[in-house]
């Protein structure tokens, strides 16, 4: 199936700097790219979501950038909050859709 | 405002026995999605409901069934259980079939299968 690489799989920021997670993938068709966020033990929550037509959006501290002729999108958090830590999983959509491909997922570690 | 409810939250089954997992949608919403997460790893993509029909099926062998009631609820059927079964079972529900910005997939807490 087609692919979804996300880097890196761990990050630590101390409080108040920026955070950046990327992911490349591989389906040229897929148009649809959400951001989740799970925290430990709950239901991954969409943070934020953008479509090809747009190469980037932004609400409050977090902003998703969308390459769509290089294939990679990028989530970036600014002033990070210890609240912020969780894993963060990038998405794209595939099978013209109906479902999505999903990356292994970023620790993101924000320390006071 | 209630959000996507599965049950049961835990579960624990033998090697070869069947298990059954449901989900309701929140309301509104027709798609219902079922994802595989694998610790430490991202959500896989089982299958997707829509309207009572099948519209998408990830690469999971035959043992895994799925279907959708007129209510647009759900369930997953998996049959003759491996160890590597052991996941958390997530399901989404959505607006429509196509997964966008207009119909963002909003998941439940998961049950949390483990096969001995």
């Amino acid at each position: 199936g087609e692919n979804v690489e996300q880097h890196p799989s761990t990050l630590s920021v101390q409080e108040g700097d920026s955070a950046v997670i990327k992911c490349t993938y591989s389906d040229s068709a897929s148009n649809y790219f959400p951001w989740y966020k799970q925290e430990l033990g709950k239901r991954p929550q969409l943070i934020i979501d953008i479509r090809s037509n747009v190469g980037e959006k932004k609400d409050q501290r977090i902003a998703v950038t969308l390459n769509k002729t290089a294939k990679h999108f990028s989530l970036h958090i600014t002033e990070t909050q210890p609240e912020d830590s969780a894993v963060y999983f990038c998405a794209a959509e595939v099978d013209s859709g109906y479902a999505l491909n999903f990356g292994k997922g970023t620790s993101l570690l924000v320390t006071p | 405002d209630a959000g996507v409810t599965q049950s049961p939250t835990h579960l624990i089954k033998t090697r070869g026995q069947q298990v059954t997992l449901r989900c309701s949608p929140i309301s509104g919403h027709k798609s219902v999605s079922w994802y595989q997460q694998v610790l430490g790893q991202g959500p896989q993509f089982i299958f997707q409901y829509y309207e009572k029909e099948e519209r998408g099926r990830g690469n999971f062998p035959d043992r895994f069934s799925a279907r959708q009631f007129p209510n647009y609820s759900s369930e997953l059927n998996v049959n003759a259980l491996l160890l590597g079964d052991s996941a958390l079972y997530l399901c989404a529900s959505s607006r429509s079939d196509i997964t966008g910005i207009s119909s963002p997939l909003h998941f439940g807490n998961g049950t949390r299968l483990t096969v001995t």
